[in-house]
């Protein structure tokens, strides 16, 4: 069965410091995989989308790593700021039809 | 450029009545899609249109569930009659078309449903 999981379900860290967020799939034939930011109240924001033969892609202060052989990724926040407060979810799609399989996201929370 | 419009935000209805919920895509945006996300969950796909075709509706609920998208563009989702367990964020996003599995979805803010 298709699945992704992400971890920690929730983090809590201070203004300034940098965090990582962690997402393993089991999702098969893959495609791609990406990471959203999902503000309360709003809808999701691509961050990053990243293909096989990608290790790394960075949007500013956010990073993702793909490996594909352990099907992990992770998500670098660098020099937190209190608008980095959000639920982060990650994407896999399957190469076959284009179905995106959801994780239930990381709610972040940044503190002063 | 205007991004995905979604009305109304929010919903309060008692159970069994009926309910819809409208977006407008993105300008220009071949293909559309609603999504159903429960509290502490990732968005579920409930539908997916290609211009007027519904290309993937294998998770719509059609017992109750019904969705249209007119001319291309702008589309209506409806849920008739409400269960309790449809309270949700109904989230539409569109995307371009044309760019296969690499297709970046945007999405509007969604519409907060509350069946009584």
């Amino acid at each position: 069965k298709n699945q992704v999981e992400q971890s920690p379900q929730s983090l809590i860290i201070l203004e300034g410091k940098n965090c990582t967020l962690q997402c393993n799939y089991t999702v098969s034939p893959f495609s791609n995989l990406r990471w959203y930011k999902q503000d309360t109240g709003r809808g999701p924001v691509s961050l990053t989308i990243m293909t096989f033969s990608e290790n790394t892609k960075s949007n500013g202060r956010y990073t993702a790593t793909l490996d594909a052989d352990t099907k992990q990724s992770s998500l670098h926040i660098t020099a937190s700021q209190l608008s980095d407060s959000a639920s982060y979810i990650c994407v896999v799609s399957v190469d076959s039809n284009y179905q995106l399989i959801w994780g239930a996201g990381t709610k972040l929370i940044i503190k002063p | 450029e205007a991004g995905v419009v979604q009305s109304p935000r929010y919903k309060i209805i008692e159970k069994k009545q009926p309910v819809a919920f409208w977006c407008n895509p993105i300008s220009g945006h071949n293909t559309l899609y609603w999504y159903r996300q429960n509290l502490g969950q990732g968005p579920e796909l409930l539908i997916r249109y290609e211009n007027e075709e519904a290309v993937d509706d294998s998770q719509l609920p059609k017992d109750r569930f019904s969705a249209e998208r007119l001319k291309g563009v702008d589309s209506t989702l409806k849920i008739q009659p409400a269960e309790l367990g449809d309270s949700a964020v109904y989230l539409c996003a569109s995307s371009p078309g044309g760019q296969g599995v690499l297709e970046t979805q945007y999405f509007g803010p969604g519409t907060r449903l509350l069946v009584l």
